[in-house]
């Protein structure tokens, strides 16, 4: 198993430049969410997904949408990119609790 | 509102002294809670999960539901132990499960 999975691993942007990140898991967990990580503010819910074809915001969920076709997939992306958009992201599933994460995506946009 | 507080960013121990991270919690009902660690360019990782109540690495944390509180202790620290922390919790069923903002354990030699 693989577990969870983010394409790509490192990405620079331009301002309003967009992207999408894809995620993956092979654990047919029901639950995928999207963190952001920046120093000093510790891991940010940007948006989750409790199923198939269903999404909800998380606590920091402007300039980012997301989209779960398959239940192994969870997209995120941004229409626009900003400078305050520079983070490692973070996607997770888990199947009731304590999220198994992917290895990050660091992204800077200039 | 839900809300996971770890007062310390970073605290700084020698090898072989105790160590204790903080966390604090706000959630009305009954949340579950868990430890995370992250070494260095790594994913995060579970350490612990409060109904579990088992002890990894020699961590253990518990539950007070009076201080809502759920604090990280291990009574030998190690050089290895040099990692971010972060304490977690989510509501019922387990999704939507937010963290603190981290504290960074420097274990001296």
């Amino acid at each position: 198993n693989a577990g969870v999975t983010q394409t790509p691993k490192f990405r620079v942007l331009k301002t309003g430049q967009s992207m999408t990140l894809l995620c993956a898991q092979d654990m047919n967990h029901e639950y995928m969410y999207w963190y952001r990580q920046d120093p000093g503010m510790g891991l940010r819910l940007i948006h989750y997904s409790v199923g198939e074809g269903t999404t909800a915001k998380g606590e920091v969920p402007d300039g980012y949408n997301v989209s779960r076709l398959k239940k192994q997939n969870f997209l995120l992306g941004l229409e626009s990119a900003a400078p305050s958009q520079t983070s490692v992201y973070f996607c997770a599933s888990s199947r009731d609790s304590s999220p198994y994460f992917g290895p990050g995506t660091r992204l800077t946009v200039t | 509102a839900q809300r996971v507080t770890q007062p310390e960013k970073l605290l700084s121990v020698f090898k072989g002294a105790p160590v204790e991270l903080k966390c604090n919690y706000s959630y009305s009902g009954s949340p579950e809670l868990f430890w995370y660690v992250q070494y260095s360019r790594q994913r995060l990782q579970l350490l612990l999960r409060h109904i579990s109540r088992e002890s990894i690495k020699g961590f253990t944390a518990d539950l007070n539901k009076g201080e809502t509180s759920f604090h990280l202790k291990k009574p030998f620290a190690q050089e290895e132990d040099s990692a971010m922390y972060y304490c977690a919790l989510s509501g019922p069923g387990g999704f939507k499960t937010i963290f603190g903002a981290g504290t960074r354990l420097f274990v001296k030699a």
